[in-house]
């Protein structure tokens, strides 16, 4: 079975400053891991995936991500935060095992101080 | 590319009426569609996939004649609520794939208020 956990349901850093978003994982299988965000109401937008190429991940608005296997983790970055990020952020698994089925985090709420 | 829209993009109705919410792939052709569902302040929970031709597969805790999928075609899926209840109210999120590994891309919801 996958599952997903994000680490903070709120986070609030400074314009300007770096954001992290924590994510770790569970899988039976090799996973593919995705970023999603979803500002308010608007659809999911795809930031980032990772289908085990390489482990460093460049998405959109300059978020990326590493996938760390011995940590099991998939954390969000971004260095310098922008106003518009604010948003509610996904962590996502997929299992790769003949479905698509994706399992989402509980996500990650991100505020963004002037 | 890569959109999908739903429609409507919000829904009012009475207890005991039914509502269909559609799903398009605007500029794909989607193998494969899902539907999620999610409470105010809470996760996406698959509700069900669907594949063009065939039957929705559900997931457990999910009525299946209560929530009634179609997926006619490769850019269409319909969700129908029927007989709709106050507690059906959500957000309907619809997602839709090329198949196989393909990222999801995923519609903008619906808002359901069912009075």
């Amino acid at each position: 079975a996958q599952s997903v956990t994000q680490l903070d349901s709120h986070v609030s850093v400074s314009e300007g400053t770096p954001v992290l978003l924590r994510c770790n994982y569970s899988s039976s299988y090799s996973p593919s891991l995705f970023w999603y965000v979803q500002h308010p109401n608007k659809g999911l937008q795809l930031l980032l995936k990772y289908t085990s190429a390489a482990t460093l991940v460049k998405g959109i608005n300059g978020f990326e991500a590493e996938f760390k296997k011995s940590e099991t983790s998939f954390h969000l970055t971004k260095p310098s935060a922008h106003m518009s990020d604010a948003a509610e952020y996904f962590c996502v698994v997929s299992e790769n095992f003949g479905n698509e089925k994706l399992t989402f985090g509980t996500g990650t709420r991100l505020t963004i101080i002037p | 590319g890569a959109v999908v829209s739903q429609h409507p993009s919000w829904v009012i109705c009475k207890s005991g009426t039914s509502v269909k919410i559609e799903c398009r792939s605007l500029d794909f052709q989607a193998t494969t569609m899902f539907w999620y569902r999610q409470f105010p302040k809470q996760s996406l929970m698959l509700m069900a996939t669907s594949n063009e031709g065939s039957k929705a597969t559900y997931e457990q805790g999910v009525e299946k004649d209560k929530f009634l999928i179609n997926h006619a075609s490769l850019t269409l899926s319909t969700l129908t609520v029927t007989s709709a209840h106050p507690e059906d109210s959500s957000f309907y999120i619809c997602s839709a794939s090329q198949g196989g590994r393909e990222t999801q891309y995923f519609g903008p919801g619906t808002r359901l208020l069912v009075l």
